[in-house]
């Protein structure tokens, strides 16, 4: 069964407004991470937070992990019609090399 | 899609052919991996190789097969075994020496379908 479970499945929003997406685990990890996907095409990384770090910022995106909750949220401000894609979250546990186990992913549609 | 590259983007099989999907990399990493991807889904593991002349099985192995014979080449077969292999396929690769920071990257896929 998948590791990661993300909230919500499907977000639609305006252009410059925030989107918000959750993810929660269920084991202890190494590192959670953020990939995105736009239709038909690979993934993207876009962030890994580790697993002592409880906040990190990449231009727009801010990502927050709660390791008590075992969750984690992507916040991406000012939104704009290419940050139209699936967003998934994944999670590296133990000593996997790297192994990473994703969740099922929330798409994301931001309307101009 | 950074140095990775899948072939064919799109393939079609007939039911009780195998197929082979290639996957190539040019970023010298140690570890590849493969995907699965259905429709509306998350990706699933379905072998992985930390090294070259070795590998493991994934989440959903069943049906498929890999071989790592060169650093650079990781292919899929999709065996006739497999009863629903229609999906997306997504190969990805690693530099595999730190767990704590690796971060994959990944092809542009193979979409195969069964006829």
């Amino acid at each position: 069964s998948q590791q990661g479970e993300e909230d919500p499945q499907a977000l639609s929003i305006q252009e410059g407004e925030n989107a918000t997406m959750n993810c929660s685990y269920k084991t202890s990890i190494n590192n959670l991470q953020w990939y995105r996907q736009n239709s038909g095409r690979g993934l993207v990384h876009l962030i890994l937070i580790r697993s002592n770090e409880r906040e990190k910022h990449s231009g727009r995106l801010r990502v927050t992990l709660d390791t008590s909750k075992k969750s984690s949220s992507l916040l991406i401000t000012a939104s704009r019609a290419a940050d139209t894609a699936s967003y998934f979250c994944a999670t590296a546990g133990g000593t996997s090399y790297g192994k990473l186990t994703f969740g099922q992913g929330t798409i994301l549609t931001v309307h101009p | 899609d950074g140095g990775i590259t899948q072939s064919p983007k799109y393939l079609f099989r007939k039911e009780g052919q195998n197929v082979t999907l290639s996957c190539e990399q040019n970023l010298n990493h140690d570890a590849m991996y493969w995907y699965r991807q259905d429709p509306g889904q998350g990706l699933r593991l379905i072998y992985y190789s930390q090294i070259v002349n070795d590998f493991q099985k994934g989440d959903i192995a069943e049906g498929y097969s890999v071989s790592r014979e060169k650093k650079e080449s990781f292919p899929l077969t999709v065996t006739s075994a497999q009863k629903n292999p229609t999906a997306f396929y997504l190969c990805a690769s690693t530099t595999s020496r730190n767990p704590s920071t690796d971060t994959q990257y990944f092809g542009p896929g193979t979409r195969l379908t069964v006829l």
